[in-house]
């Protein structure tokens, strides 16, 4: 499958501090996906990026779609405690079949 | 909450066992997925199903089969569990060119 290369891959932080993160793909993306997974949950969608270029935010969060269209970044402002998690950059194969290619994640620890 | 109800949730088994994950969906969703997850994998896809006995294979596929006899239902069957199927298997469903996953079963085969 389509590798998706994610750094850092942990990060611990002070609270308060800003998070940044990215991905990156050998070949192009029509669509990029973040996810966020809690210990002992499956993960949950952030944000979805559908043009290259577009910058979306979610309260704290930022993401962007990189215009090359091979990577995207996620930025998260001000941290708190609950940021705690690992952090999953996805997107669908061009071949438009309907599932994702994920990356091995980024781990990020919030530390009080 | 995309209404994915997965079972067991967790589930420990010997090798060579016959074991039978479910998920269960409410919002009559076509699509629907089994991925593991994996330390240093991320997750991958096993199976998916674009509609009832409408299946197809994913990056991960041997060892595992898969039976979809009603839209709301996705069955994932390890014939015969083996150490390398322990993991974490999340049933998924697709929405509006997104994925959203289910709560995980965790399986371990000893």
């Amino acid at each position: 499958g389509q590798q998706l290369n994610q750094s850092p891959q942990s990060m611990f932080i002070q609270e308060g501090e800003d998070v940044s993160m990215n991905c990156t793909s050998s070949s192009i993306f029509n669509t990029w996906l973040w996810y966020k997974q809690d210990p002992g949950e499956g993960p949950v969608l952030l944000i979805a990026l559908y043009k290259a270029g577009e910058l979306t935010s979610n309260g704290r969060l930022t993401a962007q779609f990189g215009i090359t269209r091979k990577d995207s970044f996620l930025n998260i402002s001000a941290s708190i405690p609950s940021d705690v998690g690992i952090y999953f950059c996805a997107g669908p194969p061009l071949t438009g079949a309907n599932n994702l290619f994920f990356g091995t994640g980024t781990r990020l620890t919030v530390i009080p | 909450d995309a209404g994915i109800t997965q079972s067991p949730r967790h589930k420990v088994t010997e090798t060579g066992t016959p074991v039978t994950l479910r998920c269960h969906q409410t919002e009559n969703h076509r699509y629907m997925y089994w991925y593991r997850q994996d330390p240093g994998h991320g997750l991958r896809l096993i199976h998916y199903s674009y509609g009832v006995k409408d299946t197809d294979k994913g990056e991960v596929s041997d060892g595992y089969s898969v039976s979809r006899s009603k839209t709301e239902d996705f069955l994932l069957t390890l014939e015969s569990a083996t150490s390398s199927q322990t993991s974490v298997y999340f049933c998924a469903i697709s929405e509006a060119n997104t994925i959203y996953f289910g709560e995980g079963s965790w399986l371990t085969v000893v």
